[in-house]
């Protein structure tokens, strides 16, 4: 079946990298996508990645995708306390049943 | 340009009453999508428009739950007689088509529906 996992939290200094993992298990999804939720908003798209792609970079976000293993990440640089908020990782699954798959969200706390 | 549009932001109904939410995707956007966010489910898919096709209703949770979307834009999801595991924010997303990176969906802000 289709079934995305993410770790529930991460905690970084302003200043620092962070990095939010995300595992999939239907190796058919074309795109995977990390969306970003502030608190009392909806999803805002970050990035997104052709899963023939193993690196995508924009500005401070780089994205890496592994596809033999199933594993996708989310570099955020030089964290911002503005950059703290709820982080979904998303597969398109398998044939063009349009609905995306999320994974649980990674809450990402910045501290001053 | 305008993103995607839902209301109300914030609807509070009593049990067993229904409820409408709307949604206005962004204009030329021929898919829609409605998703539902709740505590301990996480984001879960409901129900699919692509332009003149029959909808993909297999994330709707029972049939107290309807959706329709006239002339291909704006959208309604309807819940009868309303739950309190209805509680949760409803999203509603809208892509350029589907298919490729056209398919990249856009949300909207939810509608918080909390029922007493």
């Amino acid at each position: 079946g289709e079934d995305v996992e993410q770790s529930l939290f991460l905690s970084v200094r302003e200043g620092d990298s962070s990095v939010i993992n995300c595992t999939y298990t239907d190796s058919s999804s074309t795109y995977l996508y990390w969306y970003k939720q502030e608190p009392g908003a909806g999803l805002q798209l970050l990035t997104y990645i052709f899963s023939n792609m193993d690196m995508k970079q924009d500005q401070r976000l780089t994205v890496l995708l592994n596809k033999k293993d199933k594993h996708l990440s989310l570099r955020i640089a030089d964290t911002q306390t503005g950059d703290s908020a709820i982080y979904f990782c998303a597969e398109n699954g398998s044939g063009n049943t349009g609905k995306l798959i999320f994974g649980q969200g990674t809450t990402l706390q910045v501290k001053p | 340009g305008a993103g995607v549009s839902q209301s109300p932001s914030n609807k509070v109904t009593e049990k067993g009453k229904d409820v409408e939410l709307r949604c206005d995707p962004i204009s030329g956007h021929t898919a829609l999508y409605w998703y539902r966010q709740s505590l301990g489910q996480g984001l879960e898919f409901l129900i699919y428009f692509q332009g003149n096709s029959a909808p993909d209703k297999s994330g709707l949770p029972s049939d107290r739950f309807s959706a329709e979307r006239t002339g291909g834009s704006v959208s309604t999801l309807t819940i009868q007689r309303t739950q309190q595991e209805d509680s949760a924010v409803y999203l509603c997303a809208s892509s350029l088509a589907s298919g490729g990176d056209t398919d990249t969906q856009y949300f909207g802000p939810g509608t918080r529906l909390t029922v007493l």
